[in-house]
């Protein structure tokens, strides 16, 4: 399975655009970058996946070079809310039973 | 349409003692998966099964072990309980049956102490 790494911490304030970047170099041709939120004492939530190129939704946007061995989160905006953690997640999800791996994650503090 | 429920949300348990954590799928979901989560070792994937068949199994010893009903719903299980055993464990489903990686679904999990 490809081994991730992403920044331990980031700091950021209100308003602002964060970026977070997850190395995966050796990435399956089969495998799909996940990203995932998580908050204190709750499940991790879904906020978006990509194969290549860019991938935009209501929330986030995935930007994912050519050679796939590295992906960058972005979030527009942020506000307080935002304080959580974001996994970068590498795999092939449901075909391969969904063992899917998970780094130390990004812990985004949103300042006022 | 409901989320995935796990219970109990928390519980108490002494070394050598065992316990069996339920997860209920959202409706439709086929796949469940387990992750345990500890402030030392983050979140690591225990196992998933998919219409009642495990089809993967992560680094845990023999004293995790889950099983999942004709329903979806899954219970897990862990034996002759270690202090180390105290954690988050978070159950997953899953809506597609195979082919594109899916979304997770995540339940609220379940906090297990070990005393």
């Amino acid at each position: 399975l490809a081994k991730t790494t992403q920044p331990i911490s980031m700091d950021s304030y209100e308003g602002q655009e964060v970026n977070i970047t997850c190395s995966h170099n050796n990435i399956a041709t089969n495998d799909y970058i996940t990203w995932y939120q998580q908050f204190p004492s709750q499940g991790p939530r879904f906020i978006i996946q990509g194969y290549k190129t860019k991938v935009t939704n209501e929330v986030a946007s995935l930007f994912i070079p050519a050679d796939r061995k590295s992906s960058t989160l972005s979030l527009p905006r942020v506000s307080l809310s935002d304080t959580a953690v974001y996994y970068c997640l590498v795999g092939e999800g449901v075909a391969a039973g969904n063992k899917l791996t998970f780094g130390g994650g990004t812990r985004v503090l949103v300042k006022p | 349409k409901a989320g995935v429920t796990q219970t109990p949300r928390y519980l108490i348990k002494t070394r050598g003692q065992q316990v069996t954590l339920s997860c209920s799928p959202i409706s439709g979901h086929r796949s469940v998966s387990w992750y345990q989560q500890t402030p030392g070792q983050g979140l690591q994937f225990l196992f998933e099964y998919f219409s009642e068949t495990q089809r993967n199994k992560g680094n845990f010893p023999g004293r995790f072990s889950g099983r999942q009903f004709s329903n979806s719903r899954s219970e897990m299980n862990v034996s002759t309980l270690e202090l180390g055993d105290s954690a988050l464990y978070l159950c997953a489903s899953s809506p597609t049956s195979g082919g594109v990686a899916g979304e997770l679904f995540f339940g609220e999990g379940s906090r297990l102490t070990v005393l």
